[in-house]
């Protein structure tokens, strides 16, 4: 049974650091892992998608990178900024369907002004 | 372009009482998922539905809850004598006709429902 885990649970930064979120799951044989965002009261926003066979996707400020092998993600976060701070969550697909999503708990990010 | 749009976004009902909660996919989409986020707990997968066919049911608990999505309509999720640990945050979130490994889906904002 695939288990996600992200460490730390929660984070309070500076504004303007570069941070790392990590994420790590249990069985390698996913398709791809997906990064979200969720705000306080809302819905879930894809940050990134990352399939098997790749290493690392970025948009903007965000990378995220994924070793299958060792079962590890992680999201990096450059410059970050007030508006960064919400509830990051890792999902892994392991059933070979895109809906079947096994997600992390998530970290709480605080970015202070 | 809405988005996956669910209603209501809060719910009180008392112990006993039934919850229905509302999903209508983004224009075009015609999968819906419904996914459970219960406090200290990550999302968890509850139910896939096409119109008017249940497709994976397997994160349905057994009793009390049960989930449609008509031809025409929303789709519903339906919790039965609602207990207090029914108390969560119910994410729909939909996907096109054809959804491949490589595509993410699209979620809602929630309803969150509180039993008292």
């Amino acid at each position: 049974k695939q288990e996600v885990t992200q460490i730390p649970a929660a984070l309070s930064v500076p504004e303007g650091e570069n941070l790392v979120l990590n994420c790590s799951f249990t069985d390698s044989a996913i398709y791809n892992l997906q990064w979200f965002r969720q705000d306080p009261g809302k819905g879930l926003t894809s940050l990134l998608l990352i399939q098997s066979s790749q290493r690392e996707q970025t948009s903007g400020r965000l990378n995220a990178s994924l070793d299958k092998s060792s079962g590890r993600s992680t999201l990096y976060i450059a410059a970050s900024q007030p508006g960064d701070s919400a509830t990051y969550l890792c999902a892994v697909n392991s059933g070979g369907s895109n809906y079947k999503l096994t997600f992390g708990k998530g970290t709480l990010l605080t970015v202070n002004p | 372009n809405a988005g996956v749009m669910q209603n209501p976004r809060h719910l009180v009902r008392r112990r006993g009482q039934e919850a229905r909660l509302r999903c209508s996919p983004m224009k075009g989409h015609s999968h819906v998922y419904w996914y459970r986020q219960l406090p200290e707990e990550g999302l968890k997968f509850m139910v896939y539905l096409q119109k008017e066919n249940i497709i994976d049911e397997s994160g349905m608990p057994k009793e009390r809850f049960s989930a449609e999505f008509p031809k025409e309509g929303p789709s519903i999720l339906r919790i039965q004598q609602v207990v207090r640990g029914d108390s969560a945050a119910y994410f729909c979130a939909s996907s096109p006709p054809s959804p491949g490994v490589g595509n993410t889906i699209y979620f809602g904002e929630g309803s969150w429902l509180t039993v008292v």
